[in-house]
């Protein structure tokens, strides 16, 4: 099983910062690693598939970046409705994985 | 438009058996190139994927609930239907659906229900 290791575990910015997400993986996944967000009470929202492509509708503050065991989800400049809980996971191999998440805070 | 909705019991009891419903419109599940998925989420920690069929009724599993799991499609009806055997208060949390295609990662998810399992 492939091991996802999201850092930080919280992030605290301001509005109009750039936020950099980490997320590690225990071996290659190749690019088949996606990013989701999440806020509370509501289901995840797919951003970035196969590590660097925007989903329908995600605004271009979104990027992501990376390959083999290392990736980066970028939000370029922080607005108020991006502070939410990140996931990445990957489609490599079963099973599917998920990362422990990173929250997004305002500081 | 693919949307996607969970159905189910609320409250289960411990050594009970949750049988969980996805109701889904906008896609046909009968071919290979499409599937559903579950995914769960306890209160407050991280999600967990749990099991996957595809439309030619391929399935996969969690390894480390395999045992307790049964995947099951009626693309009649459009729906895919969970079973988890046995279930303990650590099965709490929140059982989303979601589509996927075989080679992307879930891009619609339903809103998710969520299960209390208490005596």
């Amino acid at each position: 099983e492939i091991v996802l290791t999201q850092s930080p575990a919280t992030l605290s910015l301001s509005p109009g910062e750039r936020a950099t997400l980490s997320c590690r993986a225990s071996q290659s996944v190749s690019n088949y690693l996606a990013w989701y967000q999440q806020k509370p009470g509501q289901a995840p929202r797919l951003l970035i598939y196969d590590a660097s492509n925007r989903a329908t509708g995600i605004p271009a503050r979104f990027s992501g970046s990376g390959s083999g065991t290392d990736f980066t989800l970028t939000i370029s400049s922080l607005e108020p409705e991006d502070f939410a809980v990140y996931y990445c996971q990957h489609r490599y191999n079963w099973p599917l994985t998920f990362g422990q998440g990173t929250r997004l805070e305002i500081k | 438009q693919i949307t996607l909705k969970e159905s189910g019991p609320t409250l289960v009891k411990p050594t009970q058996t949750l049988t969980l419903t996805c109701t889904f419109s906008g896609f046909s599940l009968s071919t290979r190139e499409l599937g559903v998925g579950w995914i769960r989420q306890p209160p407050g920690k991280a999600l967990e994927w749990l099991a996957h069929i595809y439309g030619d009724d391929e399935k996969r599993y969690s390894p480390s609930l395999k045992s307790r799991l049964t995947i099951t499609k009626d693309t009649s009806k459009n729906q895919v239907v969970l079973i988890m055997s046995n279930m303990d208060p650590v099965d709490t949390g929140t059982y989303y659906c979601a589509h996927r295609r075989s080679s992307t990662h879930f891009s619609y998810w339903g809103q998710g229900t969520l299960v209390t399992v208490s005596s």
